[in-house]
């Protein structure tokens, strides 16, 4: 079965310290991967997805197929940065799946 | 504002009452996900629609739940009798396409709270 594991249900850093948000999959196939982010009181929505390779907001991530993985990455975080963050993976029908979602934290 | 739209935003039911939510996708937006969260988890897919048609059902939507998107438009997610295990927030959300790499664009999102 499609699974996306999200290790991490919170993560706190200080504002410069880079950040990195764990994801997982198992996914027969290639998959198709997203971060969305939900800042406080707003919608869900995309950050950035593995087939585009862009960087948004300063974040990256890095589909890692040996490892199953696609973490999110940022050299130095943000308070503005502090958002609900979810992994999620292309299912066979375009419904997306998602992990649990961390919460990035981050102090001044 | 040309988002996705939901009504209502809450909706607080006693068990074993129906209730109706509406969403309204992006008007071009061909397809049209419903998705189910509860506390602690992320959004679980519930069923989704190709223009008019339902194609594709999660196990999760049992027969209390229907759905339904007449001429391709708006669409609406009705609970019939419902529990206390239904509380949630539904999601809806959109997209131009159904390809898995398209972006989904999300709605804010119906709290029910059943009693």
């Amino acid at each position: 079965a499609q699974r996306v594991t999200q290790p991490e249900k919170l993560l706190s850093v200080f504002k410069g310290a880079p950040v990195e948000l764990k994801c997982n999959y198992s996914y027969s196939g290639s998959p198709e991967l997203f971060w969305y982010v939900q800042y406080s009181r707003q919608r869900l929505q995309l950050l950035l997805r593995h087939i585009s390779r862009e960087s948004i907001k300063g974040f990256t991530a890095d589909l890692n197929k040996g490892e199953t993985s696609f973490h999110l990455k940022k050299p130095f975080a943000q308070e503005e940065d502090s958002a609900m963050y979810y992994c999620a993976a292309g299912g066979s029908q375009g419904n997306l799946i998602f992990g649990k979602g961390t919460k990035l934290s981050v102090k001044p | 504002d040309t988002g996705v739209s939901q009504d209502p935003r809450h909706k607080i039911t006693k068990r074993g009452q129906n209730v109706t939510f509406r969403c309204d996708p992006i008007s071009e937006h061909n397809r049209l996900y419903w998705y189910r969260q509860t506390l602690g988890q992320g959004p679980e897919f519930l069923t989704y629609f190709q223009n008019e048609a339902q194609l594709e059902k999660s196990r999760l939507l049992s027969d209390r739940f229907s759905a339904e998107r007449p001429k391709g438009s708006f669409s609406t997610l009705e609970i019939q009798r419902t529990e206390q295990g239904d509380s949630a927030m539904y999601l809806c959300a959109s997209s131009l396409g159904g390809g898995r790499e398209d972006e989904q664009f999300f709605g804010p999102g119906t709290r029910l709270t059943v009693l």
